[in-house]
């Protein structure tokens, strides 16, 4: 079974560009999460989707937003980029929105200059 | 506010000696905690605990759950320098707003 596939894995992008990234989950999994990693702040958590529905959500603006269609693949979408942006975001799917059963997808690296 | 902090933040170690990793947490509707292991990007699954003082081992790596003082660690025995990665701990937080609060994790360096 193929994993979590993330595109693309690396980014360069400008102060107040937009992006769209990209997640595959595993075949069967219905929920897919998206975490921000960034050096000071660790992981944390954007948001999951579960059957095309936002099923939760942290504490990012507005510009951080997501969807996630019929066949489970799901984008994120990060407008009006700041250099705080930089980060990897990764991706997890799980089968049924369990946490504790999640696998993680490669990330990809954002780099906003 | 929900917090899972980790200690030592980094740590190098040689060859064979044996490592403790600490976790503590405080998040509001404890349901479980998690640890997972980061090489290059993907963090991987090694452990998840829900009930106190049952250690969960597998191989060199064990965890142990300690839910009056809200804390784990993760102990390895026998380091090697494949052992060498980010160390991550989380806490699923349960009910409406179900989510992992995550560590800031622990660089480990194994040196030959």
């Amino acid at each position: 079974k193929a994993g979590v596939t993330q595109t693309p894995r690396y980014l360069i992008k400008t102060r107040g560009q937009q992006v769209t990234l990209s997640c595959s989950p595993i075949s069967g999994h219905r929920s897919v999460s998206w975490y921000q990693q960034t050096p000071g702040q660790g992981l944390q958590f954007l948001f999951e989707y579960f059957s095309e529905t936002q099923r939760n959500k942290g504490n990012f603006p507005g510009r951080f937003s997501g969807r996630q269609f019929s066949n489970s693949r799901s984008e994120m979408n990060v407008s009006t980029l700041e250099l705080g942006d930089s980060a990897l975001y990764l991706c997890a799917s799980s089968l049924l929105g369990n946490h504790e059963t999640q696998y993680f997808g490669p990330g990809t690296r954002l780099l906003v200059l | 506010e929900d917090k899972v902090v980790q200690s030592p933040l980094s740590l190098v170690v040689h060859e064979g000696d044996t490592v403790t990793l600490n976790c503590s947490y405080e998040v509001t509707n404890f349901r479980s905690l998690l640890w997972y292991k980061q090489e290059k990007k993907a963090p991987t699954f090694l452990f998840m605990l829900t009930s106190s003082g049952i250690e969960k081992k597998s191989g060199r790596l064990s965890s142990i759950l300690d839910k009056k003082e809200l804390f784990s660690i993760l102990n390895i025995t026998a380091t090697q320098t494949g052992d060498s990665a980010v160390y991550l701990c989380a806490s699923l937080r349960a009910g409406n707003n179900r989510k992992l609060i995550w560590g800031l994790g622990t660089s480990l360096a194994v040196n030959p």
